[in-house]
């Protein structure tokens, strides 16, 4: 199994352009989860998901989007980037709620 | 609201010395807490987990954790530190919230830094 696989690794984009991070899960995992880190602040849940076409928002949704069609797929959307999504982005998924399985990351930077 | 703290932003130790990294929490009931440990450039893994019974848990790569409740604590510890264990340490809660679903916190992390 390969777990929870995200690309892209790392990212450049410019202010205003739109991009979607990919994450996929092969362990049929119904919770989803999209996650923020900046450095000393931990982790910030964006937008989670408890299954395939049910998604709602975590602590700072703004500025971006998701969707779940399948269960293995859970993309994330910035549209309009700002300086301010420069981050770390991480997906996650658990077969319960609290045991979350975490993809290896991507690196996005705003300029 | 619940959170976590993590009081230790940076540990440095020696190579074969015993570790204890601490982790408050602030939850209302009895809460579900985790430590993570994250890798330069890697995503989280869970080391060990609390759910009830036992107050003393063992993890992976020789970790332990004590929940004790009277000082809203789940403190890290491993007696014999290596050099791979150099990482970002995060605790967590998880916590029944208001709407279906049961998010887990996360603290700010504690990194830690091994001599040899």
């Amino acid at each position: 199994n390969a777990g929870v696989t995200q690309t892209p690794k790392f990212r450049i984009l410019k202010i205003g352009q739109s991009m979607t991070l990919q994450c996929t899960q092969d362990m049929n995992h119904n919770y989803m989860y999209w996650y923020r880190q900046d450095p000393g602040m931990g982790l910030k849940l964006i937008y989670y998901s408890v299954g395939a076409g049910i998604t709602d928002k975590g602590e700072v949704p703004n500025g971006y989007n998701v969707s779940r069609s399948t269960t293995e797929d859970f993309p994330l959307r910035l549209e309009l980037a700002a300086p301010s999504q420069t981050s770390v982005y991480f997906c996650a998924s658990s077969g319960t709620v609290y045991e979350q399985y975490f993809g290896p990351g991507t690196r996005l930077t705003v300029t | 609201a619940q959170s976590v703290t993590q009081p230790d932003i940076h540990i440095t130790v020696s190579e074969g010395a015993s570790l204890e990294l601490r982790c408050n929490y602030s939850y209302g009931a009895t809460p579900y807490l985790f430590w993570y440990v994250q890798s330069p450039g890697q995503g989280l893994q869970l080391l060990l987990k609390y759910f009830s019974g036992d107050t003393l848990v063992q993890g992976i790569k020789g970790f332990e954790a004590e929940f004790k409740r009277s000082q809203s604590s789940f403190n890290l510890r491993k007696p014999s530190v290596h050099w791979s264990d150099a990482a970002e340490y995060f605790c967590a809660v998880g916590s029944a919230g208001e709407t279906s679903y049961d998010k887990v916190i996360f603290g700010p992390g504690t990194s830690l830094s091994v001599i040899p």
